[in-house]
């Protein structure tokens, strides 16, 4: 069972905003800041958001990243069919002394 | 072009030992901290350690602690993963990561460990 709780699956249509939201504690979330990966099968996981809503080069600007206590969240603006993949968050967890990652969400594009 | 190259994965019994490695192309490992993260197929990825840039400050995931050692060596541009006393339960694909969830995120292909009689 994960520390960080997301929902199993998220869909939405081309050009939809989609949110992904991740659920944490005082001990992860609460207290650092949420970073978000992508992942497609057969592939390393791709970091969007780091830093909760920081950007690393290359990653467009239609991922956005937010939190709120002890919960985040990741919204895709402008959904296209190649966002079509797995979604993770991470938080550095002071109680475990380590990172943590949510359940996951597999997005779907329909 | 940076990269992150694994090598030293395989098929190991229960209680054996196995050492990845990771080397570093076209940056200076030193300047970053260090990450190992495993992935078994079909699930979520999970954080196994980190390294800071000079190797003294080394952090283990509770499910790895005293089996597994991480360590690096700065002058060669490399990266370990000293793994003991595996368990069918580490099987997993295993990722090197630079700067993991920072601006310069970068991972290793990855490489398969599989701990099976």
């Amino acid at each position: 069972q994960s520390v960080l709780t997301q929902p199993p699956s998220a869909s939405g249509t081309p050009g939809q905003r989609v949110t992904i939201s991740c659920s944490g504690s005082s001990s992860n979330i609460g207290r650092d800041s949420v970073n978000w990966y992508q992942q497609v099968p057969g592939k390393a996981p791709r970091l969007l958001i780091y830093t909760t809503n920081r950007r690393p080069s290359g990653v467009p600007d239609r991922f956005s990243g937010s939190k709120s206590g002890t919960s985040a969240s990741l919204d895709i603006y402008g959904l296209q069919s190649e966002d079509e993949a797995d979604y993770y968050c991470v938080a550095w967890d002071a109680g475990l002394n380590g990172y943590v990652f949510g359940s996951g969400t597999a997005l779907i594009v329909v | 072009e940076v990269q992150l190259v694994q090598s030293g994965g395989g098929l190991v019994q229960p209680g054996g030992s196995l050492r990845l490695s990771c080397a570093a192309s076209e940056f200076i490992v030193s300047n970053y901290w260090m990450h190992w993260v495993r992935q078994v197929p079909g699930k979520g990825p999970v954080w196994v350690s980190r390294i800071n840039k000079d190797g003294r400050r080394i952090d283990h995931a509770d499910s790895v602690k005293g089996r597994f050692s991480t360590s690096r060596d700065n002058a060669k541009n490399m990266l370990y993963l000293q793994m003991n006393s595996l368990k069918v339960e580490d099987t997993a694909i295993y990722y090197c990561v630079r700067d993991f969830v920072g601006a310069e995120d970068h991972w290793g292909q990855g490489t398969l460990v599989t701990v099976s009689s």
